[in-house]
Parts: C-alpha cells; structure tokens; sequence
C-alpha cells in the first residue's frame, strides 16, 4: 500500500513568489494536515483539511492557504513568499476517526527553499 | 513558556544501552500522548501513542505518561545504532473548542556501534 506522497521534493523559489505543494493521502484516509518544520523550530501546525473543509489552522498568516480536493489529495499554497518561509513542509494523513489524530502518517516533506 | 519541552540532546550512547526520552508540557487539558521517529531526510514515523496516564509497551520501546507532573518519556532498550534518529513527542487535546496537536522540538539520538 502506498504511502504519504508529496511533490515536489524540493522547491526553489525566490522572495515574492508563490509556491504550490501537493499531497497524496494513504488509500481511505480522509484527513490531511500540513506541518512546516523549520530548523531548530520543530512541527508547528499550519492546516488541517477533513472531507474537503478546512477543520483548524494554526498560528500562519493568511498567505498560507490550502485546500483539499474530491478525491482528498491537498494542496498548500504560500504566497509572497519571504526567506523565513524555508522549511520543510510535512503532510500527514490520517482516518476521520482516528482518535486525537493518533493515526497520522507522514510524508517525506517537500524542502522549500526561498533565496 | 513553550507549551512542549524537549531537550534538543544530542544524546549519545553505547549500543545496548538503554535510553530514557523526556518531553514536559504546561497545559492539562492534553489527553494523546504520540512518539514519533525522524530518521535525517525523511517524514516523523509514529512509534506509539497513549491515552492520558500510563505505560504502553511494544517490543524495546515503553511510553509513560505521568500527567500529574505534565511529564512522558520514552524508553528505548538494547538501543541500536538504527535506533540513530530524532525523536519527537507530541501531544493533542481539545482546547479553545478545537483541537490542537503540539510537537515538541525533537530531540537528536546517536547509537554509537
């Protein structure tokens, strides 16, 4: 069974532009969140999408933004981007009913670079 | 005050030996206790998870959970050097009518064979 899938893996931008990361659920499982991991700095949550809405957000402004697709693949999206936007970018998925979110599996990030 | 403390390590050990991971947290209302994995380059990996106080066991691995000092840890024994990682505590619980998981920072773990 396949995996969390992210793409791209790696992604260069410059300041200002805006960048899309897209992600693969595991087959059935109908929540997606999206974690930025910057250095030092751990997890910190940025959304999370279930049967197509957007459930909760975390502490970003508004030039994250996201959205979750019919088939429950998802999208981020980050506008203006600024050099402290470089991160790794993680999505995990997870079933609706998957208590506390204890089930979430991760994907191997895409490495967004801002220079 | 960060709501989840870990301390970022390295931590170094012999193989075999047993290790002992620690997070801290401040708020009560957390209620899911999760350990995930972090090999270099890769997504977190769920080890365990537990529900409010107690210990869970699954193979090397035992999680406690100690919520009257706001305190889990993580015991790895007969470490191997595969067992060179990141390991991240998080912790989830409803709060402000929604629910919030908290990952703490991760801390570095190097096996040395």
């Amino acid at each position: 069974e396949a995996g969390v899938t992210q793409s791209p893996t790696h992604l260069i931008k410059t300041r200002g532009q805006q960048a899309t990361l897209r992600c693969s659920p595991i087959s059935g499982h109908t929540s997606v969140y999206w974690y930025q991991q910057a250095l030092g700095l751990g997890l910190q949550f940025l959304l999370w999408y279930d049967e197509g809405e957007e459930r909760n957000r975390g502490n970003f402004p508004p030039r994250f933004s996201g959205r979750q697709f019919p088939n429950y693949s998802s999208e981020l999206n980050v506008n203006a981007l600024e050099l402290e936007d470089s991160a790794l970018y993680l999505c995990a998925s997870s079933p609706t009913d998957s208590p506390g979110h204890t089930e979430a599996f991760f994907g191997q990030g895409t490495r967004l670079t801002v220079v | 005050q960060k709501e989840v403390e870990q301390d970022p390590g390295p931590l170094s050990v012999p193989e075999g030996a047993i290790v002992s991971l620690n997070c801290t947290y401040s708020n009560s209302a957390f209620q899911y206790f999760m350990w995930y994995r972090q090999y270099s380059r890769k997504g977190p990996e769920l080890l365990m998870y537990t529900y409010s106080s107690g210990n869970k066991e699954d193979g090397r691995f035992t999680a406690q959970v100690d919520k009257s000092s706001k305190y889990i840890s993580l015991f790895i024994r007969d470490s191997q050097p595969s067992d060179s990682a990141t390991y991240l505590c998080a912790m989830g619980g409803f709060m402000d009518s929604s629910y919030k998981l908290i990952f703490g920072s991760g801390t570095r773990l190097l096996v040395r064979p």
